[in-house]
C-alpha cells in the first residue's frame, strides 16, 4: 500500500519568514496530493491541492511543488502570520476523474509562527 | 451552509457495548470517509464509501464496520469496542469530479475504558 512520511514533525518560524514541509510516497498510483490545515479542536480544511499533471500550483501566500520522478511534494507558505500556526497533514490518493479511493495522510507538521 | 455533522462530540464508554458514531452531510458528496487520528500516526482511513451500498476498507479497517444506506449517511459500528479504539474520529465527504474537495467534520473523542 502507500506510505506517505512527512517531515518535520514540527517548525519554528519568526513570523514574516516563510516555512516548508516536505512529504514523500511510495506509490507510482497515487496521482492526487492534498494538504490539510488543522487547528485545535477543528477538523482537518483543504488548504491547497495538487494532480499529478501539474508541477505547481500557488494560491497567494500557499504554494505546492510536486516532483513524479522523485515522488515527493512540497508546502510552501511565504510571509508567514500568527495565525498559519497549525497542524498541516499532506495525504496522497488515487482515483480516476478526481475520484477519490483510498486516502493516505503523512503524520502531521506542528507549525509555530512566533511573533 | 456546506457541512459534515459528526455525533455525539464526546463519547467515553466500556470494553464490549456497542456503539455507533453518526455522521451526515448536507452535499448531495458520493464519497464518505472515516478516519482516526492518534499522536504521532497522523490521520488513518478505517473505510470508505464510493456511493450508497459501496464500501471498502481502508488502512486500519479491523474492529469497525460501517453501512450506507443513504447517500447522506455513513454510521461507524464498533460493535465490541475496546481500549485501543480509543481515539479521535473524522467523517469526511466529497463529491466526485476534479474539482470537489474532501470537507471533514469536527470530529468525535471517543475514550473506551
Amino acid at each position: 500500500g502507500e506510505n506517505v512520511e512527512q517531515h518535520p514533525s514540527t517548525l519554528s518560524v519568526q513570523e514574516g519568514d516563510s516555512a516548508v514541509i516536505k512529504c514523500t510516497y511510495s506509490d507510482s498510483a497515487s496521482n492526487y496530493f492534498p494538504w490539510y490545515k488543522q487547528e485545535l479542536g477543528k477538523g482537518p480544511q483543504l488548504i491547497i491541492d495538487i494532480r499529478s499533471n501539474v508541477g505547481e500550483k500557488k494560491d497567494q501566500r500557499i504554494a505546492v511543488t510536486l516532483n513524479k520522478t522523485a515522488k515527493h511534494f512540497s508546502l510552501h507558505i511565504t510571509e508567514t502570520q500568527p495565525e498559519d500556526s497549525a497542524v498541516y497533514f499532506c495525504a496522497a490518493s488515487s482515483g480516476l476523474s478526481g475520484g477519490y479511493q483510498k486516502v493516505t495522510f503523512g503524520i502531521g507538521t506542528k507549525l509555530q509562527v512566533i511573533p | 451552509e456546506a457541512q459534515v455533522t459528526q455525533n455525539p462530540r464526546y463519547l467515553i464508554t466500556v470494553t464490549g457495548k456497542k456503539l455507533t458514531v453518526t455522521c451526515s452531510q448536507n452535499m448531495n458528496h458520493e464519497y464518505m470517509s472515516w478516519y482516526r487520528q492518534d499522536p504521532g500516526l497522523g490521520l488513518r482511513q478505517i473505510y470508505y464509501s464510493m456511493n450508497v451500498e459501496v464500501t471498502d476498507k481502508g488502512d486500519v479497517p479491523e474492529g469497525y464496520k460501517v453501512s450506507r444506506k443513504e447517500k447522506r449517511n455513513f454510521p461507524l459500528i464498533l460493535e465490541s469496542p475496546s481500549p485501543n479504539q480509543t481515539s479521535l474520529y473524522f467523517c469526511a465527504s466529497k463529491g466526485t469530479g476534479a474539482k470537489n474537495i474532501q470537507y471533514f467534520g469536527a470530529g468525535t473523542r471517543l475514550s473506551v475504558l
